[in-house]
């Protein structure tokens, strides 16, 4: 089994919609959650941090449910320019290791 | 742009030679990782380094790699005798402090193709 593990998609939607990724760990002791985001051959960029209460930036909405190990990942009003890779991080111990998926693939299109 | 600075962007080597890549973390950052990814693949953690100590190598491989960060100047990943199975985008990452919810930062990585 994948320390971490996403639906590698791709999704495609329409400008406009509603899109949830979601994401499972496999480490219980697992600190700290974050989705990054990556263009096509270029670097990860954090997106969002990942707090057991959720936490929201605007279209975008983030939920860790500690229990379930499951992290989701809420867009709304999708824009053209969402059209990316959303990679699922995780830290495994007190210090800075994250252990990434593979990725969700978004696609928005006109 | 105070960001993460790697060089080169690509580097071309043929099977047997050494690849040299180097990192500048964020300006006061003195915490900073390597990960390797492969085609197709999610970023696999490789090693965490401090001001000359290594902290982490527990996914580098065995052989041929190897990292520094020295007291002066940028951090180092070095490949010996490089194979094809070594082609891969290196990302170098920083963090101003080692706590797991501080944030890592990327560079925009260096693309090894070997030959």
């Amino acid at each position: 089994r994948k320390e971490v593990e996403q639906d590698p998609g791709p999704f495609n939607v329409p400008e406009g919609a509603t899109v949830a990724f979601n994401c499972t760990y496999s480490n219980s002791a697992s600190q700290s959650f974050f989705w990054y985001r990556q263009d096509c051959r270029k670097e990860p960029k954090l997106l969002m941090s990942v707090y057991s209460s959720g936490n929201e930036d605007g279209r975008f909405t983030a939920q860790l449910n500690r229990a379930s190990q499951y992290i989701s990942l809420l867009i709304r009003d999708s824009k053209l320019s969402d059209s990316a890779t959303y990679l699922c991080v995780v830290n495994d111990s007190g210090f800075q290791k994250l252990v990434f998926g593979t990725g969700t693939r978004l696609l928005v299109s006109p | 742009n105070a960001g993460v600075m790697q060089n080169p962007r690509h580097l071309v080597r043929r099977r047997g030679q050494e690849a040299r890549l180097r990192c500048s973390p964020v300006k006061g950052h003195s915490h900073v990782y390597w990960y390797r990814q492969l085609p197709e693949e999610g970023l696999k953690f490789m090693v965490y380094l401090q001001k000359e100590n290594i902290i982490d190598e527990s996914g580098m491989p065995k052989e041929r790699f190897s990292a520094e960060f020295p007291k002066e100047g940028p951090s180092i990943l070095r490949i010996q005798q490089v194979v094809r199975g070594d082609s891969a985008a290196y990302f170098c990452a920083s963090s101003r402090g080692q706590r797991g919810e501080e944030p890592q930062h990327f560079g925009d990585g260096t693309r090894l193709s070997i030959l």
